[in-house]
């Protein structure tokens, strides 16, 4: 059964800490994607990454930054959290066609 | 113009009936397209996959449209368990990969 863990559920963290989201896949998928779900909105691509190292600014990149240091692991980052970044996020991976989605993490920044 | 565009719904239809939903998408080099489903507070799964010839999965038929650049979905005698979230996905490629583009999803209610 092919699997993406995110590492959390849920998380509250405070306005100004780093935050740290991490993403793990055993399907040794080239590609793994951050996106964030708010209603109304759909799911926004932050930052993609296709190879070790190798990361790509998706469509809402500002606040965040990626890391992918092995294959299997892709994490997110928030430098200095704000309210405005309390949300769902989703981890994804693929290698040609069909992502699979970690189970999300519900974020919230008081 | 958002590169996937889906009407949010909802659509709120009794158990038994035939609904259909359509996608929109901008980007003529998409390589690939997808159907998921999200329930309430999940992660979305793939449904289905869409292919040129049109595919069928039960209830479930898929249509792509490559000329006029839309993606359809029809479920036919809707059950209770069908009320969800239905996201197009679609794939343009980008530097080799390929990026799932999400549309903003369309809501099912489906009711007794």
């Amino acid at each position: 059964d092919v699997k993406v863990t995110q590492s959390s559920r849920y998380l509250v963290k405070r306005t100004g800490e780093k935050v740290f989201l991490e993403c793990v896949q055993d399907m040794d998928h080239e590609n793994m994607f951050w996106y964030r779900q708010d209603p109304g909105l759909g799911l926004r691509l932050i930052y993609f990454s296709y190879d070790v190292k190798m990361k790509e600014k998706g469509d809402i990149p500002e606040g965040y930054s990626v890391s992918r240091e092995k294959k299997e692991r892709f994490s997110l980052i928030l430098e200095s959290a704000s309210t405005n970044q309390t949300s769902m996020y989703l981890c994804a991976s693929n290698r040609d066609t069909e992502a699979f989605f970690g189970q999300g993490t519900r974020l919230t920044v008081v | 113009r958002k590169e996937v565009e889906q009407d949010p719904g909802p659509f709120n239809v009794p158990e038994g009936a035939t609904v259909a939903f359509n996608c929109t998408y901008s980007n003529s080099a998409s390589q690939s397209f997808f159907w998921y489903r999200q329930d309430c507070r999940k992660e979305p799964k793939l449904l289905m996959s869409v292919y040129s010839s049109g595919n069928e999965d039960g209830r479930f038929t898929a249509q792509l449209n490559r000329a006029s650049q839309y993606i359809s979905l029809l479920i036919r005698d809707s059950k209770l368990s069908d009320s969800a979230t239905y996201l197009c996905v679609v794939n343009p490629a980008s530097g080799g990969s390929y990026i799932p583009t999400f549309g903003r999803g369309t809501s099912l209610i489906v009711h007794p």
